[in-house]
């Protein structure tokens, strides 16, 4: 089962930050958020993952609160081709095990 | 550089035969990780393959089956197909366990 929980739908204006919230409150050590968005029925596109630190890329910036228990992804300026379903994922890697495991995502509406 | 290509695109078979997809991974990359998404769901885990060995198994019948070969491409076999196998089935690649994973396309199945 998905271990983070994030709001069913946002909507954002365009060219206004988008921020994508997830409470993942049972994350353990070493398991990686990452964050992926799918754009009707194409395969899902990575965004960026992190462990505690907050990350930064070309796309979008990480927030993870310092419990580790819930993060943020924000979008700066967000437009239209942005719209799509985001999935928040808590990564879990040990010896011999990897599960990338998608919840239900949030639907993020960009309106001109 | 190229990404994860999948084939066939689209893929219609009849309930009761058999269907092959496969999935060739990014240059380097010896992790395969296949998904089912069913219209409108979200996207199942199905297997994970890394090194040539099957690692990891989502709650799927045994008909759904898979191999990875030495050059690390991989083959998803689903058996005795029925209506409800209809899916987009994504595959995404890694460096190895614990890596970024990049997805496909996707293979569009229906049976019908």
């Amino acid at each position: 089962d998905a271990k983070t929980t994030q709001p069913t739908s946002m909507d954002c204006a365009e060219g206004r930050a988008a921020n994508l919230p997830c409470n993942h409150s049972t994350i353990s050590g070493n398991e990686y958020v990452y964050w992926y968005r799918q754009i009707h029925s194409q395969g899902p596109q990575y965004i960026i993952h992190g462990l505690k630190n907050n990350e930064t890329n070309e796309m979008a910036s990480l927030i993870i609160t310092e419990d580790r228990k819930s993060s943020t992804l924000i979008l700066p300026h967000a437009t239209l081709r942005d719209t799509a379903v985001y999935y928040c994922i808590v990564r879990v890697v040990e010896y011999r095990d990897d599960k990338i495991i998608f919840g239900k995502g949030t639907r993020l509406h960009i309106l001109p | 550089e190229a990404g994860v290509t999948q084939s066939p695109t689209h893929l219609i078979k009849t309930r009761g035969q058999q269907a092959t997809l496969r999935c060739s991974p990014i240059s380097g990359h010896t992790s395969v990780y296949w998904y089912q998404q069913a219209l409108g769901l979200g996207l199942q885990f199905l297997l994970w393959y890394d090194e040539g060995e099957e690692r990891n198994r989502g709650n799927f019948p045994p008909r759904f089956s898979g191999r990875q070969f030495p050059n690390y491409s991989s083959e998803l076999n689903v058996n005795a197909l029925e209506l409800e196998d209809s899916a987009l089935y994504l595959c995404a690649s890694s460096s190895g366990q614990g890596f970024v994973a990049f997805f496909g396309q996707g293979t569009r199945l229906t049976v019908v």
